[in-house]
């Protein structure tokens, strides 16, 4: 079982819908959680990280994160064409080590 | 402020050979990461350097290694190169380590080619 999974998709969304994103991790230590979005042939760019349990709110993004059943989510309000790309998420299993381990990514396609 | 640079850009070796890529972190920054990114394995963490230390270590045979010079700019080494290595090469910048991801800038990565 692989650490950090997702489903690699393609995911297609129509424009102004919701897109979610899903990922789910195996260490129960898992202390930090981060999504990024990666444009095709560029470097990933964090958007998102979250900490605690609950819902965490940006613009158009809404990160979830429920440590009991070992998931994270992210919502995309509004989808916009611009939004197409691969979403990864990050997971830093305990503190003092930073090292981020990341899912293989889900592609998303909005369409117009 | 000028952001992380890479060089080469892309790179094309053959198989047995090796390959050096560098790392240019962002001004100020003393932390460095690297990161290889293939389709099949996704984005795996190969090595974190500060003060010219290798703080932190992936899951990578020692074929792969790295460095850190005193102005922070780091270097990896691939030796006997592999088809498998083919992949991009990320570096990622931060002022120090343990600052989490939201401090923390990707450079637009090295592409390696191995024929």
């Amino acid at each position: 079982q692989k650490e950090v999974e997702q489903n690699s998709g393609p995911l297609s969304v129509p424009e102004g819908a919701i897109a979610s994103l899903n990922c789910t991790y195996s260490d129960r230590v898992s202390q930090s959680f981060f999504w990024y979005r990666q444009y095709s042939g560029k470097s990933p760019e964090l958007i998102m990280s979250i900490y605690s349990n609950g819902d965490k709110e940006d613009g158009r993004f809404t990160a979830q994160l429920n440590k009991a059943s070992q998931y994270v989510s992210l919502l995309i309000r509004d989808s916009q064409p611009s939004d197409s790309a691969t979403y990864l998420c990050a997971v830093i299993s305990s503190f003092g080590n930073e090292k981020l381990t990341f899912g293989t990514g889900t592609r998303l396609t909005i369409i117009p | 402020k000028a952001g992380v640079t890479q060089t080469p850009r892309y790179l094309i070796k053959t198989r047995g050979q090796q390959v050096t890529l560098s790392c240019s972190p962002i001004s100020g920054h003393r932390s460095v990461s690297w990161y290889q990114q293939t389709p099949g394995q996704g984005l795996q963490f190969l090595f974190e350097y500060f003060s010219e230390t290798q703080r932190n270590k992936g899951n990578f045979p020692g074929r792969f290694s790295g460095r850190q010079f005193s102005n922070s700019r780091s270097e990896m080494n691939v030796s006997t190169l592999e088809l498998g290595d083919s992949a991009l090469y990320l570096c990622a910048s931060s002022k120090e380590p343990g600052q989490g991801p939201d401090t923390q800038y990707f450079g637009p990565g090295t592409r390696l080619t191995v024929l």
